[in-house]
């Protein structure tokens, strides 16, 4: 039973490029969250997505960010126009159900912007 | 500011000694889950105590919640080398249906001396 999934592990990119982070979740899971954790600081809640729709994105920046989580496939997390803060390690966890559940975190996708 | 954080934010100790993390939190939360962070890996969950629970045990960890203080801590009996990693404290706060994502600290970074 596969864990979850992110790819590619390792992303660079320079300024003005767009950065696509995908993530697969855990099976029989279909709530995925994202998270970004900056040099130095703790993990901090993006975006939380079901299938087809966006829960809640209330710790994603209104620009340049967006998620999504088709019914079929990884969700994506794009970021267009990347800066250099925007270099990060960037997580995504799945759980079975919404709430009071455990979550699952696939190994990051580390984001070099130059 | 954040919701929970980890207090020591290092701490070193010999093999075999016990190392007692804690963490505090500012809002009302449904449960709270430890995580473990090994360098350059993803989280790995470690525990979930609920709200209403006091202590929970796996293994050689003891977490205890006491929610009129805001705090929890993380103990680590008969430590071993592989237990040297980043320790962080997740909260799931009662928001009332909003937000289902969690909330991390800084971590506490645990060497454990051979």
């Amino acid at each position: 039973n596969a864990g979850v999934m992110q790819n590619p592990r390792h992303l660079v990119r320079r300024r003005g490029q767009e950065a696509r982070l995908r993530c697969s979740p855990m099976k029989g899971h279909s709530h995925v969250y994202w998270y970004r954790q900056l040099p130095e600081e703790g993990l901090k809640f993006m975006v939380y997505l079901q299938k087809e729709n966006i829960i809640d994105e209330s710790g994603m920046p209104k620009e340049r960010f967006s998620a999504e989580f088709p019914k079929e496939g990884p969700s994506i997390l794009r970021i267009q126009q990347v800066v250099r803060g925007d270099s990060a390690a960037y997580f995504c966890a799945s759980s079975a159900t919404g709430f009071f559940n455990e979550q699952f975190f696939g190994p990051g996708t580390r984001l070099t912007v130059l | 500011s954040q919701q929970g954080e980890e207090d020591p934010q290092a701490l070193s100790i010999q093999e075999g000694e016990n190392a007692t993390m804690n963490c505090s939190y500012k809002t009302s939360i449904n449960n709270l889950q430890w995580y473990r962070q090994n360098s350059g890996r993803g989280l790995v969950h470690l525990i979930l105590i609920r709200s209403n629970e006091r202590e929970k045990h796996s293994g050689r960890l003891r977490v205890t919640l006491d929610t009129s203080k805001k705090s929890s801590s993380l103990l680590i009996t008969a430590s071993r080398a592989a237990d040297t990693a980043s320790y962080f404290c997740a909260t799931d706060p009662d928001s009332g249906g909003g937000a289902d994502g969690l909330t991390f600290g800084k971590g506490t970074h645990l060497i454990i001396q051979p």
